[in-house]
């Protein structure tokens, strides 16, 4: 069985600053990794996937993860944010060769953009 | 391209009664699966279909259910409610091997 961790339950920045939410997994097998973003009042939208290949994978919006397998973490950044950036963010993890439909959420990061 | 729709958005119900949520996938897409999100527990994986067939269930007791029709259309049913129940219920279709889930905006269920 899969568990993801979300190490902070709310993350505070001021707008342009640098930010990064943080993910780690646990899994006996081979893992793909998501990040989903949940604005008010609406479902998940994915801002990007790891599935195989480059470790540092790039998604919209700006935003950016790096696989560690070694860490099992898959840490959310992004150089500079935006007050738009105001959302919940969650990490996720499926079972590879299950596909992506079964997931394992962590608890999610509430990230607040101050200006 | 229309994205995932759910229906009803709110309603409420009272414990004892059942409930049938409704998804419509993204034309196209043949996998559906449903999450239930609380403050609490967070998102949970109830299911997924695929074709027609349950491919993947969660850890939830038999009074969760659900269905797909030919046109991938998707119910989830949730008999004898109870007040643990309440929660926003999720609805997501993907294509095979895509990698990626679209989430319609939920059905939030209240039981008083």
């Amino acid at each position: 069985a899969q568990s993801v961790t979300q190490l902070d339950s709310q993350v505070p920045v001021f707008e342009e600053a640098p930010v990064e939410l943080r993910c780690n997994y646990s899994s006996s097998v081979s893992v793909y990794l998501f990040w989903y973003v949940q604005y008010p009042n609406q479902g998940l939208q994915l801002l990007l996937k790891y599935l195989s290949g480059s470790t540092l994978v790039k998604g919209i919006n700006g935003f950016e993860a790096e696989f560690n397998k070694s860490q099992t973490s898959f840490h959310l950044r992004k150089p500079s944010v935006h007050i738009s950036d105001t959302a919940e963010y969650f990490c996720a993890v499926s079972e590879e060769g299950q596909g992506a439909q079964k997931l394992v959420f962590g608890q999610g990061t509430r990230l607040t953009i101050n200006p | 391209k229309a994205g995932v729709t759910q229906t009803p958005r709110y309603l409420i119900k009272t414990r004892g009664q059942q409930v049938t949520l409704s998804c419509s996938p993204i034309s196209g897409h043949r996998s559906v699966s449903w999450y239930q999100q609380t403050p609490g527990q967070g998102l949970q994986f109830l299911f997924e279909y695929f074709s027609e067939t349950q491919r993947n269930k969660g850890n939830f007791p038999g009074r969760f259910s659900g269905r797909q029709f030919s046109n991938s259309r998707s119910e989830m049913n949730v008999s004898t409610l109870e007040l643990g129940d309440s929660a926003l219920y999720l609805c997501a279709s993907s294509l095979e091997f895509s990698g990626e889930l679209f989430f319609g905006e939920g059905s939030r269920l209240t039981v008083l």
